[in-house]
């Protein structure tokens, strides 16, 4: 079946604005996950969904991130006034049932440049 | 707390080469240990994983065993390829709060022929 898919793969932006980045998890997984893959950074995790539950946004670095899931599916991650640091690629990740145990699986990605 | 420490690369192999990269971690509780490795323009995907104490995982030739006594889950490999070349991220989920992954900081492997 389909993987994780994310869009869209590349996004330059103007420091300042805002940034919709979008996540289609596997069919029939009830946890989603996002990271951050930067060069300063490493990979880090930013927020977690779990069916509808309350969102755990413990790893979001600044109220300028927010993100949503719609009908326990897809997800966007919103960035607001954008800076430089936030340029990196964000990695959206689904698993069966966010169990500590389950397999996490990561879309391509979205490369986010902020000029 | 949780994290993961890594062999800094890059390394550099001759092909049939044993591979070895060390990962030691420290966790709160008991966490489950997973290899991702990331190909040239591909995106993050599982190599192997372990859930428990002294369990093996193993993949397309690839090993790493949990040692809890060491904190330790190396990744092992007989004879590597060219088509080993990428980036091999360790990484540990622990059972708390959102199981999310802490990862190391990654470690690029070359395979020359």
């Amino acid at each position: 079946g389909a993987g994780v898919s994310q869009s869209p793969s590349n996004k330059v932006t103007e420091k300042g604005k805002d940034v919709e980045l979008r996540c289609d998890p596997i069919s029939g997984h009830t946890a989603l996950y996002w990271y951050r893959q930067s060069l300063g950074q490493g990979l880090e995790f930013l927020i977690y969904f779990q069916g509808n539950s309350a969102p755990d946004k413990s790893g979001l670095p600044s109220d300028r991130f927010s993100a949503e899931r719609t009908g326990g599916s897809v997800s966007t991650l919103t960035i607001q006034r954008t800076q430089q640091e936030d340029s990196a690629v964000y990695l959206c990740a689904s698993s069966l049932a966010g169990g500590s145990t389950d397999t996490q699986y990561f879309g391509p990605g979205t490369r986010l440049t902020v000029l | 707390g949780n994290s993961v420490t890594q062999m800094e690369g890059p390394v550099t192999l001759s092909e049939e080469a044993f591979l070895t990269i060390n990962c030691t971690y420290t966790a709160t509780g008991y966490p489950s240990l997973f290899w991702y490795v990331q190909y040239p323009g591909e995106g993050l995907q599982l190599l192997l994983k372990a859930t428990k104490a002294d369990d093996k995982g193993s993949n397309k030739g690839f090993e790493a065993t949990y040692r809890k006594e060491t904190t330790s889950f190396h990744l092992e490999k007989g004879s590597v390829q060219v088509s080993d070349s990428a980036v091999y991220f360790c990484a540990l989920s622990d059972q708390s709060g959102a199981n999310n992954l802490f990862f190391g900081t990654g470690t690029r492997l070359t395979v020359i022929p």
